[in-house]
């Protein structure tokens, strides 16, 4: 069964900062992974998705991610934080390609200090 | 943009009372989707539909669950005997295309209490 794991519920930076979100999945074939978000009050947001190809994936508001077959991560990263960042942050992965179920880890929140 | 929308935003009801909960997909979308996510729980998949009937369910989704899109444009997932641990957050999604890794475009949610 595939299962997705986000190390860290919270995660705090100053503005300006490095941002980085763990994901590790488990999967017994090439996986479709994603990163969503969530303001507050709001539905989940895709921020990037890897498929095939490219295993940098660049995504919206100056996010992206690496696909590591060797260390089945997918960790989501942000070269200088803004506050507008602030939000929770979702991997999911899809790994058998008959599905379409969406498996979700379990959020980490991140917090933006000024 | 076209966006995912679902109604109400809040809904109360009592045990063993059944609820609908409406979703308007985008509009041009073929696949459907409710995720659910107890407070302080993982977002869980529930079950996907296409073309009338359902493509895709999880072990959650037991009798007291269906699903249905009774017209052209809405999508409804009802409770029929809701139970405590029913109360959540509920998500409904549309993707646009055949393959498996479409994006999936969340609605803002519904957040029923069961009391």
């Amino acid at each position: 069964a595939q299962s997705v794991t986000q190390l860290g519920s919270h995660v705090s930076v100053s503005e300006g900062a490095l941002v980085l979100l763990r994901c590790n999945y488990s999967s017994s074939v090439p996986p479709y992974l994603f990163w969503y978000v969530q303001y507050p009050n709001q539905g989940l947001q895709l921020l990037l998705k890897y498929t095939t190809g490219a295993t940098l994936v660049k995504g919206i508001n100056g996010f992206e991610a690496e696909f590591k077959k060797s260390e089945t991560s997918f960790h989501l990263t942000k070269p200088s934080a803004h506050m507008s960042d602030a939000a929770e942050y979702f991997c999911a992965v899809i790994s058998d390609t008959g599905r379409r179920a969406l498996t979700f880890g379990s959020g980490t929140r991140l917090q933006v200090q000024p | 943009e076209p966006e995912v929308t679902q109604t109400p935003s809040h809904q109360v009801t009592q045990m063993g009372q059944e609820v609908i909960l409406r979703c308007v997909p985008i509009s041009n979308h073929l696949y459907f989707y409710w995720y659910r996510q107890i407070l302080g729980q993982k977002v869980e998949f529930l079950v996907s539909f296409y073309n009338n009937e359902i493509s895709e369910k999880s072990e959650i989704f037991d009798d007291q669950f269906s699903v249905e899109r009774p017209d052209g444009s809405n999508f409804t997932l009802k409770i029929r005997s809701t139970k405590l641990e029913d109360s959540a957050m509920y998500f409904c999604a549309s993707s646009g295309g055949l393959a498996g890794q479409e994006t999936q475009y969340f609605g803002p949610g519904t957040r029923l209490l069961v009391l």
